[in-house]
């Protein structure tokens, strides 16, 4: 089965420090693997995405994540938090698993990001 | 490029009606899934249209329904409302169905 896990429903950071939201992923199949953020009342903007190019993915706004296949993993990181990054993000996996025959495209629960002054 | 677009961008409806909700996907685009967003659910996929068949459906009970268009834009209908019905529906589109989803703004969704 395909599962994604955000590890952390909120974090907290001041600005100017680093941000590290964690995601694991099972498949049984490759992956895609995508980042998502979400402004109050707006929706989703692609941050990010892997596929299976190279592990290190750069996003836009500073974002990066890598891809860590040992360890299932695909956190997002970004050196230097501002105060505009103060939203809800969303870690997905893409997968085709081809019992299944179609797509299947799996959301985490969402890490809100609360941005510190 | 222009994004997805959704319209209405809010609506508000009472117990036992039903509402159409549209998308126009990124130009070129054939794929159009949509979600209901919530805060107690989160996000959950509705269904997915490609080239005007349904190819995948979540768990939703048959009140919801949609469809789209040969130029690609979809509509989703919900009929009998019911005030757990009140949510955020966003829908996305992709090039194809393997490739990244661009998401529109969404419909907010009330029902009284």
């Amino acid at each position: 089965a395909q599962s994604v896990t955000q590890l952390d429903s909120h974090v907290s950071v001041s600005e100017g420090t680093p941000v590290l939201l964690r995601c694991n992923y099972s498949s049984s199949y490759s992956p895609s693997l995508f980042w998502y953020v979400q402004h109050p009342n707006k929706g989703l903007q692609l941050l990010l995405k892997y596929t299976s190019a190279a592990t290190l993915v750069k996003g836009i706004n500073g974002f990066e994540a890598e891809f860590k296949k040992s360890e299932t993993s695909f956190h997002l990181t970004k050196p230097s938090a501002h105060m505009s990054d103060a939203a809800e993000y969303f870690c997905v996996v893409s997968v085709f698993p081809p019992t299944s025959g179609t797509y299947k495209y799996i959301f985490g629960t969402g890490t809100r990001l609360k941005v510190l002054a | 490029k222009a994004g997805v677009t959704q319209t209405p961008r809010y609506l508000i409806k009472t117990r036992g009606q039903q509402v159409t909700l549209s998308c126009s996907p990124i130009s070129g685009h054939r794929s159009v899934s949509w979600y209901q967003q919530t805060p107690g659910q989160g996000l959950q996929f509705l269904f997915e249209y490609f080239s005007e068949t349904q190819r995948n459906k979540g768990n939703f009970p048959g009140r919801f329904s949609g469809r789209q268009f040969s130029n690609s834009r979809s509509e989703m209908n919900v009929s009998t409302l019911e005030l757990g019905d009140s949510a955020l529906y966003l829908c996305a589109s992709s090039l194809m169905r393997e490739t990244e989803q661009f998401f529109g703004p969404g419909t907010r969704l009330t029902v009284l």
